[in-house]
């Protein structure tokens, strides 16, 4: 099957910096990713839907200036948590929804990024 | 609104049949999936079920009624590395997911 690779896995930063994750899809082109966010023992909640050559769509209760999503190509997508704080550490996840003429239960997730901020 | 819902956590015995059961509301529906999902990792695709009955695959099970809003997830022979959440999943109308709290499966000996 398709994969998707997030880069770091792991990540530790300080109150008040900024981090970036990358989400590529390794061997298929993506137009559209989806951004997850989990908190220990809660479920996936969508954060924002990232188009390539377009602005990303952010679900409700999600600051679009504090996380910023690129979609430069068809193959990456790019989380940008801005001047992160401690309630930012989190497990972020990204997938690419099923191809045109694929099935659905075709979605592809990346492995996640563990993001703690002190 | 959207709603998906499975119990928290479940124990069963090394050996035994366990079934996580999850009631959904969706606006629309274009199907219902289970994923496995063991700490500190992403989910895993388990199953899918968009017609209602039981699609069998090995040891794991899944079971849709959607006139009841109702899937289950059978998994038989357990192992103690089945031991993880597992994520019940409907997909709407606009295809995306929408995610239970996930089922967490403890295995004794």
């Amino acid at each position: 099957g398709a994969v998707v690779s997030q880069h770091p896995s792991r990540v530790i930063c300080k109150s008040g910096t900024s981090v970036k994750i990358e989400c590529r899809s390794l061997d298929f082109q993506a137009t559209t990713m989806f951004w997850y966010r989990q908190f220990p023992k809660q479920s996936l909640m969508l954060m924002a839907t990232s188009n390539e050559g377009s602005k990303a769509t952010y679900e409700q209760g999600v600051e679009k200036d504090k996380f910023l999503i690129n979609h430069a190509s068809l193959t990456l997508s790019t989380l940008t948590v801005t001047s992160a704080h401690p309630e930012d550490s989190s497990f972020y996840i990204c997938s690419a929804p099923p191809l045109a003429g694929a099935l659905p239960n075709e979605q592809f997730f990346g492995p996640g990024t563990r993001l703690t901020v002190l | 609104g959207q709603n998906i819902d499975q119990p928290t956590e479940m124990t069963a015995t090394e050996g035994a049949i366990v079934q996580i059961n999850c009631t959904y509301q969706t606006s629309g529906f274009n199907g219902l999936f289970w994923y496995q999902q063991h700490a500190g990792e992403a989910p895993t695709f388990l199953s899918y079920n968009v017609l209602d009955g039981l699609e069998e695959k090995g040891r794991f099970s899944s079971f849709l009624s959607r006139s009841k809003g109702y899937s289950y997830l059978l998994l038989k022979e357990l192992q103690m590395k089945d031991s993880a959440s597992y994520l019940c999943a409907a997909m709407d109308s606009n295809y995306q997911l929408i995610w239970g709290a996930g089922t967490k499966l403890i295995i004794k000996p």
